[in-house]
């Protein structure tokens, strides 16, 4: 268990309005990831974070922005939801500590833009 | 580019036949990892087994192994003796210089009894 926690875990949204999502760790991994997934397009990342105040874009960041003022807490913005971010939204930590480095995830959040 | 590429967004197989997952990747780094990650119809991400770039021999955990063929630049995942509970969607990832992942598209995959 990596000890990786997002909430909500589900909210109903109408388009426009901001919405903010979070990611919370125990263990003060540096890297934490925010990605969403949809149907025929796997995982794609929206921002990353190796440290805090450090972060940088993914392959999909319009319309996200993303904070992290304290180790264990990552943040992620909608500053005004569309239709189009009705998605899952997954955080991530990674590892590494070890060789592998590889990646655990957060139980996910459904989010719904009406 | 870095790029991950399942070619098969569905597959079948017999409980306690053995089955393999495709996966193809694109990279320039000359360091890099693979993973593959199962998604069970309840939505957590479990992660199954890693390949490192470097890695000789190919890796195995329990009834899964990774088929690496590096010239090809395939990563394939075979599931030995499958079983009703590996009905699931199964991602192919890499990770590659500055601890960035790239996932492929998934395949979904249903042992059939």
């Amino acid at each position: 268990d990596a000890g990786i926690t997002q909430s909500p875990r589900h909210k109903v949204t109408e388009t426009g309005t901001p919405v903010t999502l979070r990611c919370h760790q125990t263990e003060n991994h540096r890297y934490m990831y925010w990605y969403r997934q949809d149907p025929g397009h796997g995982l794609r990342l929206i921002h990353y974070s190796y440290g805090v105040k450090d972060t940088d874009k993914g392959e999909v960041s319009d319309g996200y922005s993303v904070s992290r003022s304290k180790t264990e807490d990552f943040l992620l913005t909608l500053e005004s939801a569309t239709s189009s971010q009705t998605s899952v939204y997954f955080c991530a930590i990674s590892f590494t500590g070890t060789p592998n480095n590889e990646q655990f995830f957060g139980p996910g959040t459904r989010l719904t833009v009406l | 580019a870095q790029k991950i590429t399942q070619t098969q967004p569905g597959m079948f197989v017999q409980e306690k036949e053995a089955v393999t997952l495709d996966c193809t990747y694109d990279t320039s780094d000359p360091s890099y990892g693979l993973f593959w990650y199962k998604q069970p119809s309840s939505g957590e991400m479990i992660f199954l087994i890693y390949q490192g770039s470097y890695d000789q021999q190919n890796a195995t955990e329990g009834r899964y192994s990774l088929n690496f063929q590096k010239a090809r630049k395939s990563a394939n995942l075979v599931i030995s003796a499958s079983q009703l509970g590996d009905s699931a969607m199964y991602f192919c990832a890499m990770r590659v210089t500055g601890n960035q992942f790239y996932f492929g598209t998934g395949t979904s995959l249903t042992v059939i009894p």
